[in-house]
């Protein structure tokens, strides 16, 4: 398999549920993203990880928990959720280079995304 | 820092007409910016990017946008609209290591 997949590509749940997004890539990227694409608004950045390390976290409520085990693999843990979270969760990775200085042309490579609705 | 308008929510076109979907972006530093596509149910792919080289950049699908600093623009064309082209197009802008910006996205609509 090739590209980035993401699993559930549903998943329905009540608020004080707990679930995992799992996603997956197979491009040999080493750093990875998690995004929420909200209906009218731009696509918010909320985790990045490179090399396994978290590098970002946008100020994310705490009931989101990212989790990165390994360079392929990145998992987002949601416990708790409110209404207003139900969107689509975008994964998406790339590959960092060892030169940092221009790190923002680095190309991004999505899955198909995880859409969560939050009862 | 960076940010990006694109205006105009929605875009509708004939098959066969010239596609635009417009894109302004302010950067504090020299930009790079993209073109994602969205086709239902799926996640975003490249189109195209300019990081500095040729100001007008040839994408997939037959598209292209060319970079005007002094409009600070990024605009996206097409000659020929096909009806495989409707989707959602997002334009975003990042510069030296800030991580990408993303617009709010322009749906296209190909009527035949």
């Amino acid at each position: 398999e090739t590209g980035v997949t993401q699993t559930p590509r549903h998943l329905v749940m009540g608020m004080t549920n707990k679930k995992s997004l799992k996603c997956e890539q197979h491009l040999g990227h080493n750093a990875m993203y998690w995004y929420k694409q909200s209906a009218k608004k731009p696509l918010e950045l909320m985790f990045v990880y490179s090399l396994e390390e978290r590098v970002e976290n946008n100020s994310v409520p705490s009931r989101f928990s990212p989790e990165c085990p390994n360079s392929s693999h990145l998992f987002l843990h949601l416990h708790t959720l409110q209404p207003e979270d139900s969107a689509l969760y975008l994964c998406a990775s790339s590959q960092e280079r060892s030169n940092q200085a221009d790190s923002g042309a680095n190309v991004l490579t999505f899955g198909a995304g995880s859409r969560l609705t939050v009862l | 820092a960076q940010s990006v308008t694109q205006l105009g929510s929605h875009v509708s076109v004939s098959e066969g007409a010239l596609v635009l979907l417009r894109c302004n972006y302010s950067s504090s530093v020299p930009p790079y910016l993209f073109w994602y596509v969205q086709y239902p149910n799926q996640g975003l792919q490249l189109l195209l990017k300019y990081t500095s080289a040729a100001t007008l950049v040839k994408g997939i699908n037959g598209f292209e946008a060319e970079f005007k600093k002094s409009e600070t623009s990024f605009h996206l064309t097409k000659p020929s609209a096909h009806m495989s082209d409707a989707a959602e197009y997002f334009c975003a802008v990042s510069g030296g290591t800030d991580k990408l910006i993303f617009g709010t996205g322009t749906r296209l609509q190909v009527f035949p």
